[in-house]
C-alpha cells in the first residue's frame, strides 16, 4: 500500500469547514484513497473513500487532485464532535481482499468553540 | 454501514489472569478478522488475521501462545489475552470487512493491575 503523509493537528473553528490534507505521492492506479476517523477511546470509524473523482456523502467530501497524489478530506460545518484523530489510507479496494488497513500517525483535528 | 460489536467495552483484570474479547459482525459474515491494539498516542498497529475455521496469522513480534484468537462463526472473532501483565494494558481493536469496507469494533480498554 502506498505511504501517506498527513499534518499531525490541525484547528478548526466550530461551524467553518474543515480541510483535511494528505499526500500520497506514490499512488498506484488500481489503489482508492480511504479516509477513517477516531474519536478518543472509540474504534475508528469509516468516512468516505474514492479512486479518482470527487466523492461526497453525508459526512464529507473528498477531492482528489488530477494526478491523484494529494486529496483533502473537507467536513463543511465542522462541530465540536469531529474532533477526532483523522486518517488517510490509500490500498486497493478488491472485494472479499482479506488485507488489513495500515494506519499511519493521522491528523489530530480539533474543532474549536 | 455494517456494523461490529465488540464486548466487553473496558476490563480490569489482575496479573496472572485471562481476559477474553469478543468481536461479531452484527449483519454481515466475515471470513476474516482483524485484531489491532493501540497504546496511548500511538496509531493502531495490527496484531493478527483471524480466519474463519483456521488458524490466526499473526503479526511478527505479537505472541500467538499468549494471544489466543479464536473464529469459529462467520460472525465471532475471540482474542484472549492469557496470563495478562500490566504491559498488556492497551486498547484492543477488532475491524471486519465488508465488500470494500472495513468496519471496527468499539474497542476494548484492557487495564492489567
Amino acid at each position: 500500500d502506498a505511504k501517506t503523509t498527513q499534518p499531525t493537528s490541525m484547528d478548526c473553528a466550530e461551524g467553518r469547514a474543515a480541510n483535511l490534507p494528505c499526500n500520497h505521492s506514490t499512488i498506484s492506479g488500481n489503489e482508492y484513497v480511504y479516509w477513517y476517523r477516531q474519536i478518543h477511546s472509540q474504534g475508528p470509524q469509516y468516512i468516505i473513500h474514492g479512486l479518482k473523482n470527487n466523492e461526497t456523502n453525508e459526512m464529507a467530501s473528498l477531492i482528489i487532485t488530477e494526478d491523484r497524489k494529494s486529496s483533502t478530506l473537507i467536513l463543511p460545518h465542522a462541530t465540536l464532535r469531529d474532533t477526532a484523530v483523522y486518517y488517510c489510507i490509500v490500498r486497493v479496494a478488491s472485494i472479499g481482499s482479506a488485507r488489513q488497513l495500515t494506519f499511519g500517525s493521522g491528523t489530530q483535528l480539533t474543532v474549536l468553540p | 454501514g455494517a456494523v461490529v460489536s465488540q464486548h466487553p467495552s473496558w476490563v480490569i483484570c489482575k496479573s496472572g489472569t485471562s481476559v477474553k474479547i469478543e468481536c461479531r459482525s452484527l449483519d454481515f459474515q466475515a471470513t476474516t478478522m482483524f485484531w489491532y491494539r493501540q497504546f496511548p498516542k500511538q496509531s493502531l498497529m495490527l496484531m493478527a488475521t483471524s480466519n474463519e475455521g483456521s488458524k490466526a496469522t499473526y503479526e511478527q513480534g505479537v505472541e500467538k501462545d499468549k494471544f489466543l484468537i479464536n473464529h469459529a462463526s462467520l460472525t465471532l472473532s475471540t482474542l484472549t489475552v492469557t496470563s495478562a501483565h500490566p504491559e498488556d494494558s492497551s486498547f484492543y481493536i477488532c475491524s471486519a470487512r465488508e465488500n470494500t469496507e472495513a468496519f471496527f469494533g468499539q474497542g476494548t480498554r484492557l487495564t492489567v493491575v
